[in-house]
């Protein structure tokens, strides 16, 4: 049981290039959620799904797209990367209980 | 809107010097409050739910404290090992996601 699993760890994009950040959990939760957290920072929510098909913005939405087309994966994709967008994402995972669990993180530097 | 603020940033304790940490939140119908570890470079790990005033809730050196609108993380004779930034976060009633707190840096030292 690996619960959330993040791909890649680390990451080094050129302005303007585009990217997938990958997040698998093998643990048959319904909400998944994306945040990013800049140093210093809290965590702020990117996108969220409850649940396959199902996709919500969250408070900093803009210049990402989600997609939930099965339970288990939830992509966050950059169509064109910008310096603002460096930052550790973290994808996480909740069931019906309110505790949300989440992945080791991907560090994203735009250079 | 809802609003997390912990304080206070960072704090440095000598091991076995006890201390709190405040979270204090504005929601307008609070589902739970929720405390995280976070350890450099990883992922924040689940540490408390606490879902209405009064209530408390302890693991090993920790213990979390919830009032209507504040949370406090006590933590006693601490050790190197519990070094880490401690996030706090309200679940709203209205709201399908957590809203985190930036987070107290603690350093305990030997």
């Amino acid at each position: 049981n690996a619960g959330v699993t993040q791909t890649p760890k680390f990451r080094i994009l050129k302005i303007g290039q585009s990217m997938t950040l990958q997040c698998t959990q093998d643990m048959n939760h319904n909400y998944m959620y994306w945040y990013r957290q800049d140093p210093g920072m809290g965590l702020k929510l990117i996108y969220y799904s409850v649940g396959a098909g199902i996709t919500d913005k969250g408070e900093v939405p803009n210049g990402y797209n989600v997609s939930r087309s099965t339970t288990e994966d939830f992509p966050l994709r950059l169509e064109l990367a910008a310096p603002s967008q460096t930052s550790v994402y973290f994808c996480a995972t909740r069931l019906v209980q309110d505790t949300q669990y989440f992945g080791p993180g991907t560090r994203l530097t735009v250079l | 809107e809802d609003q997390v603020t912990q304080s206070p940033e960072a704090l440095r304790l000598q091991e076995g010097e006890s201390s709190s940490l405040n979270c204090s939140y504005t929601v307008s119908g609070l589902r739970g409050l929720f405390w995280y570890r976070q350890d450099p470079g990883k992922g924040p790990e689940f540490l408390f739910t606490l879902y209405s005033a009064g209530e408390e809730k302890e693991k090993e050196r920790l213990k979390a404290t919830l009032t209507k609108k504040e949370s406090f993380l006590h933590i006693t004779a601490p050790k190197p090992e519990d070094s880490a930034t401690y996030l706090c976060a309200a679940l709203d009633t209205g709201r399908r996601a957590l809203t985190f707190g930036s987070g107290t840096r603690l350093q305990v030292q030997p």
